[in-house]
């Protein structure tokens, strides 16, 4: 089945950093949405994306769709401590588009 | 406008013991759905409903039945709880293929612990 694997599993980084992370897949994926995951709670949309090569900002995030449709960019500019989370990638298989599968998520730690 | 709101927020069960996570959405989306997420894994499907009326597995459904009560909830259903079901259940909701929008907003999420 469709599998998304993110890099890196986790990663510690200094206050005012930039962050990159990604996201690929073996399937062509024909959606990207990316989460955030404080602790206790639950996942919230940051990005979505539905073309290929299309680039997207949210504030201080940039996320990208890859050309080859199996991949998909996030950056964080200028990383403050709320940035602490677990950020998820996520989209609709292609056995069907109710069907989400999501990647195992990117553990950021951000120290001041 | 609440989002989607879930009931309860921490639970522990015994073994067979059965019970039901509730869930509601006031954003009058179409589809809703049901994923637990065990320590450091991602979230994975149990069951979803396209549209009121409807109900389909997951990847995850054996030991789990769901019904979507109406247009705003949907619960889901243990019937006879086993250890291996101790997890962070979510409930989400999108608009559903009506709008092409595949966005899923979720629920804080139920903490649930089978003894």
């Amino acid at each position: 089945g469709q599998q998304l694997n993110q890099s890196p599993q986790s990663m510690f980084i200094q206050e005012g950093e930039d962050v990159s992370m990604n996201c690929t897949s073996s399937s062509i994926f024909n959606t990207w949405l990316w989460y955030k995951q404080d602790p206790g709670e639950g996942p919230v949309l940051l990005i979505a994306l539905y073309k290929a090569g299309e680039l997207t900002s949210n504030g201080r995030l940039t996320a990208q769709f890859g050309i080859t449709r199996k991949d998909s960019f996030l950056n964080i500019s200028a990383s403050i401590p709320s940035d602490v989370g677990i950020y998820f990638c996520a989209g609709p298989t292609t056995s069907g588009t109710y069907k989400y599968i999501f990647g195992t998520g990117t553990r950021l730690k951000v120290l001041a | 406008n609440a989002g989607v709101t879930q009931t309860p927020k921490f639970q522990v069960l015994k073994t067979g013991q059965s019970m039901t996570l509730q869930c509601a959405q006031d954003m009058n989306h179409n589809s809703m759905y049901w994923y637990r997420q065990d320590p450091g894994m991602g979230l994975r499907l149990i069951y979803y409903s396209a549209s009121e009326g409807t109900t389909d597995k997951g990847e995850v459904p054996n030991g789990y039945n769901v019904s979507r009560l109406n247009k705003r909830e949907f619960s889901l259903r243990l019937e006879s709880a086993a250890p291996s079901q101790t997890s962070v259940y979510f409930c989400a909701s999108s608009e559903g293929d009506a709008s092409y929008s595949y966005e899923q907003y979720f629920g804080p999420g139920t903490r649930l612990t089978v003894t």
